[in-house]
């Protein structure tokens, strides 16, 4: 299985709502990460896990509240946020590293992304 | 700050032509460049990667080729089909946080017209 799968694809949600997204992979991979792409703009890391343990968080607002339940999955908690936060939420996996490297390519593997939408 | 830049933005070309699409990036102190496809409002698909060390990757019709020191890549794309059309990503990639930590260019859209 080469894939990552996030789910909802689409998510429409007011500014009092709380959700969350979720991202699944089993390549084995014990880094994920958050990115957020808003409309014709490059993706902006938001959130690195690396052995389950939040390694880098890129100053990110904490009405977006990440967790690594497992190797396998990632989820991110959303509670009062801001039409702004409208935008492509992209979920990637890769090897993780340890030091100056695992000698690994660590290519990173997005899933498709949730759309959201907040009213 | 790394800051990547990919020149053109947009590009627009009759099937079968021969491209070559640019990035730079400001600090050399990079671990990897990565290149990505994006088709409209979906996720992102790897093209190629290069590590540091390397000079270019190739993978069927795409060419990568990453000059560290000068801060640049390019991806030259044979034979342009339509299918090609998408936005193209290059990412620059450092080692920190246990993870391989992306930085993303600006992007070019290319149209491939039949």
């Amino acid at each position: 299985d080469t894939e990552v799968t996030q789910t909802p694809k689409h998510l429409v949600m007011g500014m009092t709502n709380k959700k969350s997204l979720k991202c699944e992979q089993h390549m084995g991979h014990r880094a994920m990460y958050w990115y957020k792409q808003k409309a014709k703009k490059p993706p902006e890391l938001m959130f690195v896990y690396s052995y389950e343990k939040l390694s880098i968080n890129e100053s990110v607002p904490s009405r977006f509240s990440p967790e690594c339940p497992n190797s396998s999955l990632l989820n991110l908690h959303l509670h009062a946020l801001q039409p702004e936060d409208s935008a492509l939420y992209l979920c990637a996996s890769s090897q993780a590293t340890s030091g100056q490297g695992a000698g690994g390519a660590n290519v990173l593997t997005f899933g498709a992304g949730s759309r959201l939408t907040v009213l | 700050k790394q800051e990547v830049t990919q020149i053109p933005a947009a590009l627009s070309v009759p099937e079968g032509e021969n491209l070559v699409l640019n990035c730079s990036f400001t600090d050399s102190a990079i671990y990897n460049l990565q290149w990505f496809r994006q088709d409209p409002g979906k996720g992102l698909t790897s093209l190629l990667l290069i590590q540091s060390s390397q000079r270019e990757q190739t993978s069927g019709r795409l060419n990568a080729s990453l000059d560290k020191s000068s801060g640049r890549s390019t991806l030259y794309i044979a034979a342009s089909q339509p299918g090609d059309s998408a936005t193209y990503l290059c990412a620059v990639g450092i080692l920190t946080g246990g993870g391989n930590k992306l930085t993303f260019g600006t992007g070019t859209q290319l149209k491939v017209e039949l």
